[in-house]
């Protein structure tokens, strides 16, 4: 069975730093590119950011380009999120999400984890 | 950048046929998913490929693209379809993934 659980999220103030993980389970992690998607409090989903299998190829949102930043570690089957330069904007839900190929911005998100709040606060 | 435009809300009686649009230019030659995200879950996929259904979808739920629309079609619609939708596709001009803003399904 294919488990993604995100963990990280929190509070933080404004410009600060925070680093969001996602744990892959139950399938070959390294053949697959992944996605974060954000959802902030009553509003639609925002693509954020997404990876190859290979981390060959990294697109960003330009919302957070810059600021954020995506890695894998296929040895770990783990995912990052590096956010830096925090703003209220970006408080939302992030979601971890499996694209159906290796080859990022090909294929759907065929399975996401529940997600993990992330509060930007003062 | 592109565009996807979805209607906020989309209301229909049990049993009748729900239509969701999703509009963007010229959309019919870019690949189309759909998603379903129930309060509180996280999404799920229902059409992959314009048209396709994951394993476990209903066969109630159908898509298809062309020209300036996409439409993700549920017949015998049940109150348990009650969510909101999403649209999505890759624009490669710009490297990024595009979601539509999302429609409110409400089963009266």
């Amino acid at each position: 069975e294919v488990q993604l659980v995100e963990s990280g999220g929190g509070l933080v103030k404004p410009g600060g730093s925070l680093r969001l993980s996602c744990a892959a389970s139950g399938f070959t992690f390294s053949s697959y590119s992944m996605n974060w998607v954000r959802q902030a409090p009553g509003k639609g989903l925002e693509w954020v950011s997404s990876i190859s299998s290979s981390s060959s190829y990294i697109y960003n949102a330009d919302s957070v380009k810059g600021r954020f930043t995506i890695s894998r570690d296929n040895a770990k089957n783990s995912l990052s999120l590096q956010m830096n330069s925090l703003r209220a904007e970006d408080t939302a839900v992030y979601y971890c999400a499996r694209s159906r190929w290796a080859v990022a911005g090909l294929g759907d998100f065929n399975y996401w984890g529940q997600g993990t709040l992330v509060t930007v606060s003062s | 950048s592109y565009v996807l435009t979805q209607p906020p809300s989309v209301s229909v009686a049990p049993g009748q046929t729900a239509r969701i649009t999703c509009g963007g230019n010229n959309i019919g030659s870019k690949t189309v998913h759909w998603y379903q995200q129930k309060p509180g879950q996280a999404p799920v996929l229902v059409v992959y490929d314009d048209s396709d259904r994951p394993s476990g979808i209903p066969e109630r739920f159908s898509g298809s693209n062309s020209g300036n629309t996409a439409t993700l079609t549920i017949i015998r619609v049940e109150a348990g379809d009650e969510a909101d939708y999403y649209c999505q596709v890759w624009d490669s001009g710009s490297d990024h993934w595009v979601f539509g803003g999302g429609t409110k399904l409400t089963v009266l």
